[in-house]
Parts: structure tokens; C-alpha cells; sequence
């Protein structure tokens, strides 16, 4: 399948570190998505890179797309400890016109004050 | 923007018992509706996901169904529920290739 597969599942700063997330996945894609979840909520949009883009930021986050090996970075800067949380991307998939996402298995982040 | 409902936010039943999960979106129209499920500390898994009213598409064959009886309504429903129903699932609603909203989902427990 084209599950997207994150790197690493867990990982734990220091506030003020930089974190860095890597995703890898199968197929190719039109645009890959980064979302977080808290724990026990529902995931949050953060980030969407077109496949014709290389690199991307939004405030203390920064999302590099390497099309050629398939896979993904999302960095956040200056970590606080309210960025605690799992990280997920997504990569879509086209199917009859619909589109479908699909999800990798996650990074743990745990930022500690 | 959209805002996706979901109830009951946690659910405990027993195996063999119904079930029916409801999800409801609002700020869109005509949205293309998911249901995932998440097993604890892992990825989300597709379930099912609809382009309107009345059409479903299943992912992966299960004790589940899915139904969508008006354009931003979608149920998440079993006759009889089984162990290995158990997990977190949540509903995402998205317009063509947009970003996906998701609701705060629902925690079923199976006894």
C-alpha cells in the first residue's frame, strides 16, 4: 500500500531544541500533508506541500518534499513544551476522482520544559 | 471553515451489541466524508469514505458498514460488535484535494 512511514515513532527534547520528523512513502503523489494529534483528540492540518515544491514554511515549521527519494521532513523550531504531541503525513491517493489520504504510523514528540 | 461533530466522544459496549456512531459536518457543502479507525499509538487506518449522499466506498472488509443519508451526515454502524472493534475512530470531512478536517473522535471499548 502507499502507507506513508514516519521516522522516528518517538522522540524527546528539550524546550528550545529543534525537532525533525522524517516520512517516507511508496508511490507517487500530488501533495503530501503534515497534521498533529494531542493526545485522545482528533488531527490538525499544519502543513500541505504540492509535489512541485521543494520546501515550505509556516511560522516555526519547515517542511522539505525530496519527490526523488520519496520522502519528507518537517522540522519545528524553538520547540515548546505545548508542541507535545504525534505527528502524522499524509500522501493522497486518486481513486474514480476521489481523493483518499493516506496516513503513515506517526511520530511521538515530547517536548520537556 | 469546517466543523466536524462527533458523539458519543467515548462509547463502552459488549460484544455482540449494535453500534452507531454519528458524524455531522457544518461551514460546507457537498464534502467528501471519512471514517478512520486508529488502534492505540498507531496510525489511522481508512475504513470508509463517501462523495455523497447514499454513495460509500469500504477500504478493507470488516464487521463495520457506513451510511450517509443526508449530504454532511455520516454513520458508522454494526450489527454486532466484535473485540477487535475496539479502537478510536474518527471522522474527516475534505473538499477535492483540501486538507481534512477531523472531528474529536469517539473511544469504543468492547467488553
Amino acid at each position: 500500500s502507499q502507507q506513508g512511514e514516519e521516522d522516528p515513532q518517538a522522540l524527546s527534547i528539550q524546550e528550545g531544541e529543534n525537532a525533525t520528523m522524517n516520512c517516507s512513502y511508496k508511490t507517487s503523489i500530488n501533495n503530501l500533508q503534515w497534521y498533529r494529534q494531542n493526545s485522545g483528540r482528533g488531527l490538525v492540518h499544519l502543513i500541505l506541500i504540492r509535489s512541485n515544491e521543494r520546501e515550505k514554511h509556516s511560522g516555526r515549521l519547515r517542511v522539505t518534499l525530496d519527490t526523488s527519494k520519496k520522502s519528507s521532513s518537517l522540522l519545528i523550531t524553538a520547540s515548546r513544551a505545548a508542541d507535545t504531541a504525534s505527528y502524522f503525513c499524509a500522501t493522497d491517493a486518486i481513486t474514480s476522482g476521489t481523493y483518499k489520504y493516506i496516513f503513515g504510523t506517526g511520530t511521538r514528540l515530547k517536548v520537556l520544559a | 471553515s469546517q466543523t466536524i461533530h462527533q458523539w458519543p466522544a467515548t462509547l463502552v459496549q459488549p460484544v455482540g451489541s449494535p453500534l452507531s456512531l454519528e458524524c455531522t459536518v457544518e461551514g460546507t457543502s457537498n464534502p467528501n466524508l471519512y471514517w478512520y479507525r486508529q488502534a492505540a499509538g498507531r496510525g489511522l487506518q481508512l475504513l470508509f469514505y463517501s462523495v455523497g449522499i447514499g454513495q460509500i466506498s469500504s477500504e478493507v472488509p470488516q464487521n463495520l458498514s457506513a451510511s450517509r443519508p443526508q449530504d454532511r451526515q455520516f454513520i458508522l454502524s454494526s450489527k454486532k460488535l466484535l473485540l477487535s472493534d475496539s479502537g478510536f475512530y474518527l471522522c474527516a470531512s475534505s473538499r477535492g484535494n483540501q486538507p481534512q478536517h477531523f472531528g474529536d473522535g469517539t473511544r469504543l471499548s468492547i467488553l
